[in-house]
């Protein structure tokens, strides 16, 4: 079975600053999906960016981009310029050849006036 | 941009009761997915759905659930006689056949008292 897991349950940034949360994920399939979802307190699930494992290149939407290390099995999200509207909690989500996404505890992020 | 649906954003039931979640996905979606997240915690997976029969299936999945398509746009998850550990966010989500970027609808709180 599938696992991801996030070691950081809190984080904080100073606002414009820039901050990465750090994701793992366990797996023995060789085509999957990775994706980072955003869920700020109205609960609604917003995906922020996806990976496709096949692909090297790492994956960027405008301020937030993904390093991606394949074979260490690592996913970290990158946020720059945060800004207040980004404080939500954050899920790392992993998607194989079942489909569902598994995701992660999540990491809290706080942005800093 | 159209997006998933879902109703009611909020129910409140008693213990032992029967209750209908509805989601409307997004029209030319296959793959149908029901979630749920207990206050605090991480999103778990309950039931995939496709070509009108589960897919996939959690062992949160027990006898008590059942989801179904009943007219080809509503899909549906029935509690049969709720626990008070249901309570939670249940979330449906979606997606087209070769993508694996599911959309979530706005979610139903579920409170069982």
């Amino acid at each position: 079975a599938q696992t991801v897991t996030q070691s950081q349950p809190e984080m904080s940034v100073q606002e414009a600053e820039t901050v990465t949360l750090s994701c793992t994920y366990d797996t023995s399939e060789s085509d999957y999906y990775l994706f980072w979802y955003k869920q700020p307190p109205s609960r609604q699930m917003i995906l922020v960016i996806r990976q496709e494992a096949y692909k090297q290149q790492n994956a960027t939407e405008n301020r937030f981009s993904v390093n991606f290390q394949k074979a260490a099995k690592s996913f970290s999200l990158k946020i720059s310029d945060s800004q207040l509207g980004d404080a939500a909690m954050y899920f790392c989500a992993y998607s194989g050849s079942a489909r569902q996404l598994t995701f992660g505890s999540g990491t809290q992020l706080t942005v800093l006036p | 941009e159209p997006e998933v649906t879902q109703t009611p954003s909020h129910q409140v039931t008693q213990m032992g009761q029967e209750v209908i979640l509805r989601c409307v996905p997004i029209s030319n979606h296959l793959y149908f997915y029901w979630y749920r997240q207990i206050l605090g915690q991480k999103v778990e997976f309950l039931v995939s759905f496709y070509n009108n029969e589960i897919s996939e299936k959690s062992e949160i999945f027990d006898d008590q659930f059942s989801v179904e398509r009943p007219d080809g746009s509503n899909f549906t998850l029935k509690i049969r006689s709720t626990k008070l550990e249901d309570s939670a966010m249940y979330f449906c989500a979606s997606t087209v056949s070769d993508s694996y970027e599911q959309y979530f609808g706005p979610g139903t709180r579920l409170t069982v008292t």
